[in-house]
This record gives C-alpha cells, structure tokens and sequence, in this order.
C-alpha cells in the first residue's frame, strides 16, 4: 500500500544545530508540504513544493529550508535550530485536486 | 484574509449522545472542504470533504457533515457518540478548482466522551 513516513519519530537537540527531518511518501503524489503544530495555533504551513525542483515558503518558514530532488522526498531543515522550533512535525502529500495524506509526524525538542 | 475558526476548544459530550463541532471560514470563493481526526501521537486522518454538489456529505467512522454557503460553515455531526471517538478534530479549507492546493486549518476542537 502507498504511504507516507516521517523520521525519525522523535528527535531531541541543542540549539544551534542544523537537523533534518525526512518525509518520504509512495503515493507518486506531485503535491508535498510540511507543517508544524503547536499548542494554540492548529497546523501552520511551513513550506510546500508542487513538483521536482519546485519549493515554496508558507506562513511561518524563517529558519526552515526544503529541497525537493524527486518525487518522494522533501526533507526539512532547521539550519540553526531556536527552542521556538520545538514542535510536532507533520508532512503531507497530495495530488491534484485530492486530499491532503499525512505522516504519522515527528516531535522535536531543542534544548 | 482567508481564515478558519473553529470555536469551541473542547467539548464533552456522554457515550451515546449526539455531537456537532462547528467550523466557520472566511474565504472569497466557495473552497474545497476538510475535517480530519488526529488520535493522540498519531497524524491526521481525513475523515470527510466537500468539493461540490450535494452540501450533506457523509464520511467515515459514521460522521456527517454539512456545506451552508450562506452561513459560511462546514459543522460536522454524528449521532451517537462513540467512546474511541475522542480525539482532536480539525477543519481545513482549501481554494477550490483554482485554489493552490494549500490547507488553512482551524487551531482544532477536543473532544472528551465520558462513559
């Protein structure tokens, strides 16, 4: 069956360090975003990417980069990462005119 | 500016009875609409949209939901509740046929079933 992963699941850190999160999905979806959600706030759109080499900013993507090589992948940095950025991470993937799949996330703490 | 507010917080409601969450947008056009469930540490499930035609749309898990255009609402309903029902709900709305693709979600609704 098509999926969507995320990993790793947990991840602890200090600030300062660059991280990469991975968001990996199957379903050859064109569509791929990432979100962050925080207590409040629901999810909020960091950055998203309609195809290979396409890649956009969201609402709330300072400190944050993605790349987007293939298909199936669109990791997500933190170049520096800020205590603000401790989250859950969600990825997601969609194709034209459906809905939204998401990952099962990512929890990060920056200590 | 486009936005999607989901009022209520939390909601309790017993095993059996019936619930509504509501959700109100605020968009130019008519959007594409979601509701989805996230159970806790787990993502989100999608569990019904509304692209067009019929405004009573049913979903999974024994949900409904509702499109009023002159209300700006998408409310979804379930008869009787359920006790593995309690999880975090959240509305979503996207653009439409010439939409970007792109979600707004509500900041969510929790909810609590006693037994």
């Amino acid at each position: 069956d098509a999926e969507i992963t995320q990993s790793p699941r947990h991840k602890i850190t200090e600030t300062g360090r660059q991280v990469t999160l991975a968001c990996h999905q199957t379903w050859n979806h064109n569509n791929m975003f990432w979100y962050r959600q925080d207590l409040g706030h629901g999810l909020r759109l960091i950055h998203y990417s309609y195809g290979v080499q396409d890649t956009n900013k969201g609402e709330v993507s300072d400190g944050y980069s993605v790349s987007r090589s293939n298909t199936e992948d669109l990791p997500l940095t933190l170049e520096s990462a800020a205590s603000s950025q401790t989250s859950v991470y969600f990825c997601a993937s969609s194709d034209w005119g459906s809905e939204q799949f998401f990952g099962p996330g990512t929890r990060l703490t920056v200590l | 500016a486009q936005s999607v507010t989901q009022p209520d917080i939390h909601i309790t409601v017993s095993e059996g009875a019936s619930l509504e969450l509501r959700c109100n947008y605020s968009y130019g056009a008519t959007p594409y609409l979601f509701w989805y469930v996230q159970s806790p540490g787990q993502g989100l499930q999608l569990l019904l949209k509304y692209f067009s035609g019929d405004t009573l749309v049913q979903g999974i898990k024994g949900f409904e939901a509702e499109f009023k255009r002159s209300q700006s609402s998408f409310n979804l309903r379930k008869p009787s509740v359920h006790w593995s029902d309690a999880a975090e709900y959240f509305c979503a709305v996207e653009g439409g046929p010439s939409g970007t693709y792109k979600y707004i979600f509500g900041t969510g609704t929790r909810l609590k079933v006693l037994a």
